[in-house]
């Protein structure tokens, strides 16, 4: 079993819809991060978290809400998806300045 | 936060050393620099890190110049399966303003040709 599970693997919704894309991990890290990754280009952050009551803006926060339900469940959704927003979305953790682990990613598509 | 350079691209021939420069002039005496790499569109994977000091683990070296303000990732024997974008990455240790954050930038593709 992967160490840190993203799921959906794919998906394609509607513009206007919302959505959820959730990421688990069994590492006991206490820091998550949400990236989105656009063809060609590096990976962005958008939200990251150091524990349950932590959460940050990263870099491309608008448009993107976070939630830390647990030590090991970190959730991204987009409220009102768009169709810029399509991408490849990746969840990774990390204890403190150690090394990150990253899921496969999700890729979203929003048509 | 501390910025880094890296060119492009990079061919590399299959069996010989590739060495992967990165230009990081701005970082500060707590910042650390990471490398990961990624393959087609996988999660991308840790390969070293380093302070000041030169690293070697089981997939490369790090070496990083006694000012810190450059260093240089080697595959000692690059194969066909090295193929692959590598990130060179500053973060901050302890009291740095960027804890923790991974930022990326554009990466090196890296072309292992047989």
């Amino acid at each position: 079993d992967a160490d840190v599970t993203q799921t959906p693997r794919n998906r394609i919704t509607k513009t206007g819809k919302r959505i959820m894309l959730e990421c688990s991990q069994t590492k006991g890290h206490d820091r998550m991060y949400w990236y989105r990754q656009d063809p060609g280009l590096g990976l962005r952050l958008i939200y990251y978290s150091f524990d349950v009551k932590d959460i940050n803006k990263g870099e491309i926060s608008d448009g993107y809400s976070v939630s830390r339900q647990a030590q090991a469940k970190f959730s991204l959704s987009l409220e009102s998806a768009i169709p810029n927003q399509t991408a490849l979305y990746f969840c990774a953790t990390s204890r403190a300045n150690t090394e990150a682990f990253f899921g496969q990613g999700t890729r979203l598509t929003v048509v | 936060d501390a910025k880094t350079t890296q060119p492009t691209s990079m061919d590399c021939a299959e069996g010989r050393a590739a060495n992967l420069p990165c230009n990081h002039s701005t970082i500060s005496g707590n910042e650390y620099v990471y490398w990961y790499r990624q393959i087609h569109s996988q999660g991308p994977q840790y390969i070293i890190h380093g302070l000041k000091n030169n690293e070697t683990n089981e997939m490369a070296s790090l070496i990083i110049t006694e000012d810190r303000k450059s260093s240089t990732l080697i595959l000692p024997h690059a194969t066909l399966r090295d193929t692959a974008v590598y990130y060179c990455i500053v973060r901050g240790g302890w009291g740095s303003s960027n804890t923790g954050k991974l930022i990326f930038g554009q990466g090196t593709t890296l072309q292992v040709k047989p």
